[in-house]
């Protein structure tokens, strides 16, 4: 079956660098991305969503790219933070929104971001 | 609003017991599920409910695992027999349906350690 991949399963920065965290998904009817921010101990916490019909969406400190031709998608955080060290997993939903259908997310497998102070 | 309430938060048990996970979703969610998390093959959905109901249990990996909703405030998810290989970290998760109700909030999670 189709599923959501990541290309780094690791990434070191130095605080204050700009961080990019990247995924590829293989299901181009997916019609809605978000991205999850995992503690040490904690549940996935939601940090920025994008739906299908959309290329970029900003959010504090972080940017969620959308390109459906190669079927990628990132996150980009701004000036990252010691704070900022998590697992980030990038999450589709199909089959599409709408309807009576409810869709399922498929989660990545994880991208382990470390922040050097 | 306290948020997705799991327990226990870590649980050992030895193979054979029966082992009960106790979720209680954020008031007002009317979308609930169950996740299951391990190294191998990281985050598994393994049954959602809406209005209690269960719509689909296609994840649950085998009859050993049942999974309940009595009412709008608690579900359980049972075990048995349990099996090493069921050792993981379990995820319970509520949304709110209307708008961006893929938008998950999760429990902290329960550690679950089968010898």
């Amino acid at each position: 079956g189709e599923s959501v991949g990541l290309h780094l399963p690791t990434l070191s920065v130095q605080e204050g660098d700009n961080s990019i965290i990247n995924c590829a998904y293989s299901n181009s009817a997916s019609d809605y991305f978000i991205w999850y921010k995992q503690e040490s101990g904690k549940g996935p916490q939601f940090i920025i969503d994008i739906r299908s019909n959309m290329d970029k969406r900003q959010g504090q400190r972080v940017t969620v790219l959308l390109n459906k031709t190669v079927k990628h998608l990132s996150l980009q955080i701004a000036a990252t933070q010691p704070g900022d060290s998590a697992v980030y997993f990038c999450a589709e939903n199909y089959p599409p929104f709408g309807g009576t259908s409810y869709g399922k997310l498929t989660f990545g497998q994880g991208t382990i971001l470390t922040v050097h102070p | 609003d306290a948020g997705v309430i799991q327990s226990p938060r870590h649980e050992v048990t030895e193979m054979g017991q029966e082992v009960t996970l106790r979720c209680k979703p954020i008031s007002g969610h009317d979308y609930l599920f169950w996740y299951r998390q391990t190294m191998m093959r990281g985050l598994e959905l393994l049954i959602y409910f809406n209005n209690n109901v269960p719509i689909d249990d296609s994840g649950m990996p085998e009859d050993r695992f049942s999974a309940k909703m009595p009412n709008a405030s608690f579900s359980t998810l049972k075990i048995q027999p349990s099996e090493p290989r069921d050792s993981a970290v379990y995820f319970c998760a509520s949304s709110l349906s209307g708008g961006l109700r893929e938008k998950l909030f999760f429990g902290s999670g329960t550690q679950l350690s089968v010898l």
